[in-house]
């Protein structure tokens, strides 16, 4: 089955600065690829995903660039805000299986 | 729209006793529920696929007699944590396959925070 990892855990920047969080997956058939923010306690909400079939998607300060070749993909936030502290999670899936696998999370903290 | 709808959002029970969550999608049909673990500070570990009118699908390590998965109908699906113990004590949340503008995607419910004492 698949499997996604993401790093790193934790991630501190300042605010203003970029943050960048990667993930690696193993299934080559994998074609959805969601970032998550979740806020403690909530479910999780979708910031921004990518199919396989583009390698690169922006919305505002928000980016994914997915590298089918090397099976990685990335999230990048420019011009952090606090606010956008919390948990994110990626994670990958292809159409046939249904089910979705996510990374283990990173928590971005940015201090103001 | 594609809205899930998850309750209990909390629950508090007795060790030994069972707890019923359950999943209902507002506004599609849902042929497929994931039900999904999180415990404090760790990501959402898949633990079983529920699928309309046939048995659930658990993940390695899940007891199927112990969280009994039921989607009997399009719009619900539950999922009953038995003879629950202290370790059961998670955020459980659900979600859901939806097509949006064409293009699949997954919508989950706000999730049920059980404390088991």
């Amino acid at each position: 089955g698949e499997n996604v990892e993401q790093h790193p855990s934790t991630l501190s920047v300042q605010e203003g600065d970029s943050a960048v969080i990667k993930c690696t997956y193993s299934d080559s058939a994998s074609n959805y690829f969601p970032w998550y923010k979740q806020e403690l306690g909530k479910r999780p909400q979708l910031i921004i995903d990518i199919r396989s079939n583009v390698g690169e998607k922006k919305d505002q300060r928000i980016a994914v660039t997915l590298n089918k070749t090397a099976k990685h993909f990335s999230l990048h936030i420019t011009e952090t805000q606090p606010e956008d502290s919390a948990v994110y999670f990626c994670a990958a899936t292809y159409y046939n299986n249904n089910d979705m696998r996510f990374g283990a999370g990173t928590r971005l903290t940015v201090k103001p | 729209g594609a809205v899930v709808s998850q309750h209990p959002s909390r629950v508090i029970c007795k060790s030994g006793t069972s707890v019923k969550i359950e999943c209902r999608s507002l506004d599609f049909q849902a042929t497929t529920m994931f039900w999904y673990r999180q415990f404090p500070k760790q990501s959402l570990m898949l633990m079983a696929t529920s699928n309309e009118g046939s048995k659930a699908t658990y993940e390695q390590g899940v007891e199927k007699d112990k969280f009994l998965i039921n989607h009997a109908s399009l719009t619900l699906s539950t999922l009953t944590v038995t003879s629950a113990h202290p370790e059961d004590s998670s955020f459980y949340i659900c979600s859901a396959r939806i097509r949006v503008q064409g293009a699949w995607g997954y919508t989950f419910g706000s999730g049920t925070r059980l404390t088991v004492v």
